[in-house]
Parts: C-alpha cells; sequence; structure tokens
C-alpha cells in the first residue's frame, strides 16, 4: 500500500537557525509533491509544490528538494523564526485528492 | 487569492444527532470539493469527493450513510453525520478548487457526547 512517512518526533530549534524536514514514500510513482502548513486547530496552507523534473524549488526562506529515486523530499525553513512554529505535511495524489503524511511539529524558540 | 470557508468552526452534539457542516467557496466556482477527516496526532484522510450535481464518491470504509454529502450548487458542499457517536469526534476539513488549484477550509472540530 501507498505510505508518506514523516518525522514523528517534534523539530525544536532555535531561531535563526535551519529546520530541516524529511518526507520519505513508498508505492508511489508521483508527478508532483506538495508541502503544507497546519496551525492548531486550522486547516492546511498551501505552501510549495514540486514536480518530478524538478530537483529543488525555493519560496522566500523555504526550500523543498525531491529525490524521484530515494523517494524523498526535503524541506528546509531558513533563518526560521518563532512565527515558523506549525505542524508541516507532505501530500502526495493528484491536485486536490491527496494522501498527507502525518507531519513534523516544528517549535523555534526565541 | 481563493477563500474557502467552513462552518461552523466547532460544534458539540449529543450522541444520537446528527451535524451538518457547510463547506462554501466564496470567491470562485468550485466544480469539486473534497472532505477530509483529522484525529489528533494524525494525519488527515480523505473521506469522499464531492463533484456538483452528481453523487460523492466515497473512500473504502467510510459509510456513506452515515456521512451524507451533498454538493448541490457550484459554492457549497455539506457534509451531514448522522446519528453521530464519540468515535465520530474529530475534525473535519474541506478542501475546493477548479480541477487545478484547490484550497483548504479552517475545518469544523465536532464532539460528540
Amino acid at each position: 500500500s501507498q505510505k508518506i512517512e514523516q518525522n514523528s518526533e517534534a523539530l525544536n530549534i532555535q531561531e535563526g537557525k535551519t529546520a530541516t524536514l524529511t518526507c520519505n514514500y513508498t508505492n508511489y510513482s508521483p508527478a508532483y509533491l506538495q508541502w503544507y502548513r497546519q496551525d492548531p486547530g486550522r486547516g492546511p496552507v498551501f505552501l510549495l509544490l514540486i514536480r518530478e523534473n524538478e530537483k529543488e524549488k525555493r519560496k522566500e526562506r523555504l526550500k523543498v528538494t525531491f529525490d524521484t529515486t530515494l523517494k524523498q523530499s526535503l524541506f528546509h525553513i531558513t533563518a526560521s523564526q518563532p512565527a515558523d512554529s506549525a505542524t508541516y505535511l507532505c501530500a502526495l495524489g493528484d491536485w486536490g485528492k491527496l494522501q498527507f503524511g502525518a507531519g513534523t511539529q516544528v517549535v523555534v524558540t526565541p | 487569492g481563493a477563500v474557502v470557508s467552513q462552518h461552523p468552526s466547532w460544534v458539540i452534539c449529543k450522541s444520537g444527532t446528527s451535524v451538518k457542516i457547510e463547506c462554501r467557496s466564496l470567491d470562485f466556482q468550485a466544480t469539486t470539493m473534497f472532505w477530509y477527516r483529522q484525529f489528533p496526532k494524525q494525519s488527515l484522510m480523505l473521506m469522499a469527493t464531492s463533484n456538483e450535481g452528481s453523487k460523492a464518491t466515497y473512500e473504502q470504509g467510510v459509510e456513506k450513510d452515515k456521512f451524507l454529502i451533498n454538493h448541490a450548487s457550484l459554492t457549497l458542499s455539506t457534509l451531514t453525520v448522522t446519528s453521530a457517536h464519540p468515535e465520530d469526534s474529530s475534525f473535519y476539513i474541506c478542501s475546493a478548487g477548479d480541477d487545478v488549484d484547490y484550497t483548504f477550509g479552517s475545518g469544523t472540530r465536532l464532539t460528540v457526547v
């Protein structure tokens, strides 16, 4: 069956450092992968989409890599800020019909 | 940007009663809406796909008679949890889009007591 795995342990990081999150998947051949941010009691907010033919994508302080051979995506938050504290989800699927990982909580301390 | 509104944001109901959750696309027409459920510390799980004017398609293991979905217009889909039980307590989230871009609602916290 298709599986998406993210680190279940919270990532505690000091303000200004880079947070790196991992998303591994099995039994998928995705054309693209998405990353979302979810705050407590809120719906996910779309951050980035990376296609299979893209190795890396950036948006402001966010960077995503996609290795279809390793079946892995890395999500980086550079120069992290306390406002970046949230749970980050990776997702695979066809446009709106998505399968999500369980998410990794990031806590940025001043 | 696209805005999707969910109502109510939270609801408490008694076991055995029914609860209706609304999902509205405020500034665009949504040909397709999706309903997800999220239990604490778990990932979002897709429950069903809702297409305007046709019957919803349910994921395996989701009871269609318990979770009634109506998508009567291009801007509104409703999810009714019938005869709710405490195990139905969860966070319900919709997403709406136009086949390419999708936006999530803010979610509805359902507590069945």
